[in-house]
């Protein structure tokens, strides 16, 4: 099992604002990955990282930017928030070498207005 | 082309019988499967997985089937339980590689007294 944090859990933002989506995971774990889920529907792959200085587009196009400067940090930035940019972020994690399952973290519901 | 399918939107089972979830996929490629449960605005909680050598996997009260030739795979959950209510997603990966992991669209499962 993996704890994976992410903040804010909530996010009200205007239009145009800059934001930051923080994630970090305390067990070692070299994979990260960002989804984005909108309400009912399926979880689509935006980023993913296989270890620090490795940073990788996801299946889904997204105006987000990651970085991974060290292994246990993943934040995600948007440098111009949309009201498109509304859903649920989640930050998950997975050991290589281990069982393929990735853990999540709780997640982040971001509303642009 | 969305390659791992949850046909029910929702299913609806009396607390103590069985609850079978399906997912169907179209990538034969895919070599493990996953899956989740996932309360609204938390993140997703890893259930159990299965890797495409074996045909079942037990665990407690959940158990995954696999079967190749059709591409299909399901959850069963016996006895349901009302903590069981929740949206389930099935996920499909490759071993090799990023593990990048594709989800289906989720089934809502409501477990009733």
């Amino acid at each position: 099992e993996a704890d994976i944090y992410q903040t804010p859990r909530y996010l009200v933002i205007g239009t145009g604002k800059k934001i930051t989506l923080e994630c970090s995971q305390t067990m070692g774990h070299d994979k990260m990955y960002w989804y984005q889920q909108d309400p009912g529907m399926e979880l689509h792959l935006i980023h993913y990282s296989y270890g620090v200085n490795s940073t990788e587009k996801g299946d889904l196009s997204s105006e987000s930017t990651v970085s991974r400067i060290r292994t246990e940090h993943f934040p995600l930035t948007l440098e111009s928030a949309r009201p498109s940019h509304t859903s649920q972020y989640l930050c998950a994690s997975r050991q290589i070498g281990q069982q393929e399952t990735q853990y999540f973290g709780p997640g982040t519901r971001l509303l642009v207005l | 082309d969305q390659q791992v399918k949850q046909n029910s939107p929702s299913l609806s089972v009396q607390e103590g019988r069985i609850s079978i979830l399906n997912c169907d996929y179209t990538n034969s490629m895919f070599d493990y499967f996953l899956w989740y449960k996932k309360y609204p605005a938390e993140g997703p909680t890893f259930l159990i997985s299965i890797s495409s050598i074996k045909d079942k996997n037990e665990d407690g009260r959940f158990t995954v089937f696999l079967n190749k030739s059709a591409k299909h795979l399901s959850l069963h959950i016996v006895p349901s339980q009302p903590g069981d209510s929740a949206v389930y997603f099935c996920a499909a990966g490759i071993i090799q590689g990023a593990q990048k992991l594709v989800f289906g669209q989720g089934t809502r499962l409501t477990i009733n007294p």
